[in-house]
């Protein structure tokens, strides 16, 4: 089945700071989107981004599908930012399941 | 427009009994996955279904069941709960095809098994 890598596992900024988080997959991206998980368990879709890129405030997101990755860009890091970042891309197939990588854990200190 | 509800936010059960899990999706969507998450861990799928039928299935032994209903809501059975059960359980919803905005989660419902 098709494998998600995402790096850095762990990034601890200070406010203020931006940050770039990478998601790579081991077969072609259909549609990709990234979630943000609060400190209390909520997922959050932050961007569905099959192809090209997106912003939102603070937030963007760049996918590279037929090079099989997805960059999420942070800037102008807010504690509120902390919580566990996921990129997810359905399998092929048609089964429609929702492959996640291990996500970044991000940390950022006032 | 309502999102995606789970209930309920929290269960404490023992070894070896059975729960339900509900969720309700979101305003027009037909299609409904679950997911376990233990601590420290990306969610894992469990399976969707997609009008009232299973289309999809991970790595979970039959102990771990579900139903959709007509009106696209949705249950997570667990039967002869062990330990290791304990976990988030998060449940999506989506609209197949996919919309622009995906699948959208619920809260959870983290169960713990003593």
């Amino acid at each position: 089945g098709i494998q998600v890598e995402q790096s850095p596992p762990d990034l601890i900024l200070q406010e203020g700071a931006n940050s770039t988080l990478r998601c790579n997959f081991s077969d072609s991206v259909n549609n990709l989107q990234w979630f943000h998980q609060n400190p209390w368990g909520q997922l959050i879709n932050l961007f569905y981004i099959p192809s090209g890129t997106k912003q939102n405030g603070r937030l963007s997101a760049t996918t590279v599908a037929t090079e099989r990755y997805s960059l999420l860009y942070i800037s102008s890091s807010q504690t509120t930012d902390s919580g566990v970042y996921f990129c997810r891309d359905p399998a092929q197939g048609g089964s429609e399941k929702l492959v996640f990588g291990k996500g970044t854990k991000l940390t950022v200190n006032p | 427009e309502t999102g995606v509800t789970q209930s309920p936010t929290h269960l404490i059960k023992t070894r070896g009994q059975q729960v339900t899990l509900r969720c309700s999706s979101q305003s027009g969507h037909n299609t409904v996955s679950w997911y376990q998450q233990a601590l420290g861990q990306g969610p894992q799928f469990i399976f969707q279904y997609y009008r009232e039928e299973e289309n999809g299935r991970g790595n979970f032994p039959p102990r771990f069941s579900g139903l959709q209903f007509p009106n696209y809501s949705s249950e997570l059975n667990v039967n002869a709960l062990e330990l290791d059960d304990s976990a988030l359980y998060l449940c999506a919803s989506s609209l197949v095809p996919l919309g622009d905005y995906g699948y959208t989660f619920g809260s959870g419902t983290r169960l713990t098994v003593v």
